[in-house]
């Protein structure tokens, strides 16, 4: 069954770098999202990207963030300078079409100190 | 702004015994009703959805229900077995957007 690739699995970093995390969607979905899950809390959405641009995105996701297909496979979010909230899962997610079920990737634990 | 409630955050039943999960939306708009399975150290995984054209749906023992006028929906897991125990969440979405409930853990005792 396709599925979709998160790497790195677990990320560590200091407090004002920059993180990229990386996720690889299933080849013929269109829509790509992020979200993030900060431990034991609600799956909360940041950002949904259809046509090579942002469709819609959170309150969350602010000027720190930024999302890029840079190839034909890859889905990039970047945290531009890392604060110790941004500590999560941040999980991608890929659809078909807009109103269908997303297949979610297993995340990458991002913990910042 | 859009929000979704769910309930019970825990629920602890017997193997055989069926589960209820209710959960609330405010956005209007929401046509489309997913739920959600996560098991341990995984991403969610969709179990079963349902439209808003459509008031009910079944896949063997997992059935959702929809109240577009109150702005409910439910899941309902029949025989419930060991493996079924993980944290369950319900999501509204229209367009681009999905809004997640908080989720319930759910508890099947053997």
């Amino acid at each position: 069954e396709p599925e979709v690739t998160q790497t790195p699995s677990h990320q560590v970093t200091q407090m004002g770098q920059e993180v990229i995390l990386r996720c690889v969607p299933i080849s013929n979905h269109l829509y790509f999202y992020w979200y993030r899950q900060i431990l034991g809390q609600k799956v909360e959405f940041l950002v949904s990207f259809y046509n090579n641009e942002i469709s819609e995105k959170s309150e969350i996701f602010d000027d720190q963030f930024s999302v890029e297909r840079p190839d034909g496979s890859n889905f990039t979010l970047k945290i531009r300078s890392t604060k110790l909230e941004d500590s999560a899962m941040y999980f991608c997610a890929s659809s078909e079409n807009q109103n269908r079920g997303y297949t979610f990737g297993s995340g990458t634990r991002l913990t910042v100190v | 702004g859009e929000n979704v409630e769910q309930h019970p955050s825990t629920l602890s039943v017997q193997e055989g015994d069926s589960a209820v999960i209710k959960c609330t939306y405010s956005d209007s708009a929401s046509n489309y009703f997913p739920w959600y399975k996560q098991e341990l150290g995984k991403g969610p995984q969709l179990i079963i959805d349902i439209r808003s054209n459509v008031g009910e749906k079944k896949d063997q023992r997992i059935a959702v229900t929809l109240n577009k006028t109150a702005k409910h929906f439910s899941l309902h897991i029949t025989e419930t077995q060991p493996e079924d125990s993980a944290v369950y969440f319900c999501a509204a979405s229209r367009g681009f957007k999905t809004i997640f409930g908080a989720g319930t853990r759910l508890f099947v005792k053997a």
